[in-house]
């Protein structure tokens, strides 16, 4: 079955602190799809990125970046030099693709992230 | 271009009410979604819609019910509130299913007291 494990319930940094988000997934296709969403304060979901499961090379965007390997089943995702604006909830999700019928996105449980001053 | 509205923003119910949560989208997506936020946990999906007239339960629907008349609305309707329906609502879309990224609207925080 479809599940997506996010082990760190809250991370509390320090402004300008390198800080990485777990994610763990399991399935049993061989093509699925993992996202990354963002909902601050303000309680909306922020898409942040899409990697589908042939694609292994690392993404940079900023001070983003995603780490996926598919031989540990992991999509950890990592801010360099963190900022106060950074503080959100992070989810990590999972969605499996096949010909006909729906594919669900599984949610992680979320990490919390406080950046401080 | 508004993206994925969703109204109202928060409302308080007590038990036994109806009410519907209002979701549009603007952006032609086939796919749309209903799910439900309680604290501290992820998403979990209520009910989903592949085009107009065509819906279907997700994973926690008991309590719930939807329709899909045109493309760009998706209301969720609680027919009689109860507590454990306090949470908060998101509607999503996605032009197609699974591969492609589903766009959330803010939200409706709900409490049933």
């Amino acid at each position: 079955a479809q599940k997506v494990t996010q082990a760190q319930t809250e991370i509390s940094v320090v402004e300008k602190e390198d800080v990485t988000l777990d994610c763990v997934y399991e399935t049993r296709d061989t093509t699925y799809y993992l996202f990354w969403y963002k909902q601050p304060p303000s309680g909306e979901l922020v898409f942040l990125i899409r990697r589908n499961s042939f694609d292994e090379q690392n993404e940079i965007s900023g001070r983003y970046s995603w780490n996926f390997q598919k031989s540990t089943s992991s999509f950890n995702f990592t801010i360099t030099a963190s900022q106060v604006v950074d503080s959100a909830v992070y989810f990590c999700a999972l969605s499996e693709f096949f010909s006909g019928g729906y594919n669900k996105l599984i949610f992680g449980a979320g990490t919390r992230l406080a950046v401080h001053p | 271009n508004a993206g994925v509205t969703q109204t109202p923003k928060f409302r308080i119910l007590k038990i036994g009410q109806s009410m519907t949560l209002q979701c549009a989208q603007d952006m032609n997506h086939n796919y749309m979604y209903w799910y439900r936020q309680d604290p501290g946990m992820g998403l979990k999906l209520i009910y989903y819609s592949v085009g107009a007239g065509i819906t279907d339960k997700g994973e926690v629907p008991n309590g719930y019910n939807v329709s899909r008349s045109t493309t760009e609305d998706f209301p969720l309707r609680l027919e009689l509130a109860a507590p454990s329906q306090t949470s908060v609502y998101f509607c999503a879309s996605s032009l197609y299913q699974g591969r492609e990224t589903q766009y959330f609207g803010p939200g409706t925080r709900l409490l049933v007291l």
